[in-house]
């Protein structure tokens, strides 16, 4: 199976600041890695697709990059919107799209 | 435009069964595959199983593996998960999701609350 982490598992941050998460799967996965954000109660958002695919609606301040077995997820500058819960999700496995533990966001 | 929602959630003995069902409309499950997500309360997100388009082809986690099962209703657009044996640790928020492609889950249900107590 493959595994995925995710760090921080949390961080701190203020309305502008430009805040990176990262994601590591425990083998070679090109590209077929997608990050979601999650708001408490709410199902998650597709950000973006394909390790750098903007999904449809979504800012751009959201960008995507990586591939093989290192990715990121850069907002370059937060905003109160995206304070939330961040998880990355490989799909390189058809029996198995594994996510990460997640990165939560919050306010400083 | 597409719409997902998931029915069926409860409390449900340890050891029993529950079926929960996704309910499509705006994309035909005989042309995409539908995956279930599960999120136990305050943990994150756990891939739990798929029925690909062709209704044929299903995997499931290991954690369900042999006590999940998937079916669906084409007259109806649903696709169902049943939960068999369940244990304390099925519990959780249960979504099913889809996507244009495969790899990548755009469509999303709001979910069902599954509970497992005596």
């Amino acid at each position: 199976d493959i595994q995925m982490t995710q760090s921080p598992s949390s961080l701190s941050a203020s309305v502008g600041d430009r805040v990176t998460i990262t994601c590591r799967a425990s083998q070679r996965i090109s590209t077929y890695l997608n990050w979601y954000q999650q708001k408490p109660g709410k199902a998650p958002k597709l950000l973006i697709y394909s390790a750098s695919n903007l999904q449809s609606g979504v800012p751009s301040r959201f960008r995507g990059s990586g591939s093989g077995t290192d990715f990121t997820l850069t907002i370059s500058s937060l905003q109160p919107d995206d304070y939330a819960t961040y998880f990355c999700q490989q799909s390189y496995s058809d029996i198995g799209f594994t996510f990460g533990p997640g990165t939560k966001v919050d306010i400083k | 435009q597409v719409h997902l929602e998931e029915s069926g959630g409860g409390v449900v003995q340890p050891g029993r069964s529950l079926r929960v069902s996704c309910a499509v409309s705006g994309i035909n499950v005989t042309g995409y595959g539908i995956h279930w997500v599960r999120q136990a309360p305050g943990k994150g997100l756990e891939w739990v199983a798929v029925i690909a388009f062709d209704g044929k082809n299903k995997y499931f986690a290991d954690s369900v593996k042999g006590r999940f099962s998937l079916s669906r209703d084409i007259s109806k657009n649903t696709v169902y998960l049943q939960l068999n044996a369940v244990r304390a640790d099925d519990s959780a928020v249960y979504y099913c999701a889809s996507g244009t492609a495969t790899y990548y889950f755009e469509f999303w249900g709001h979910g069902t609350l599954v509970t497992v107590s005596s």
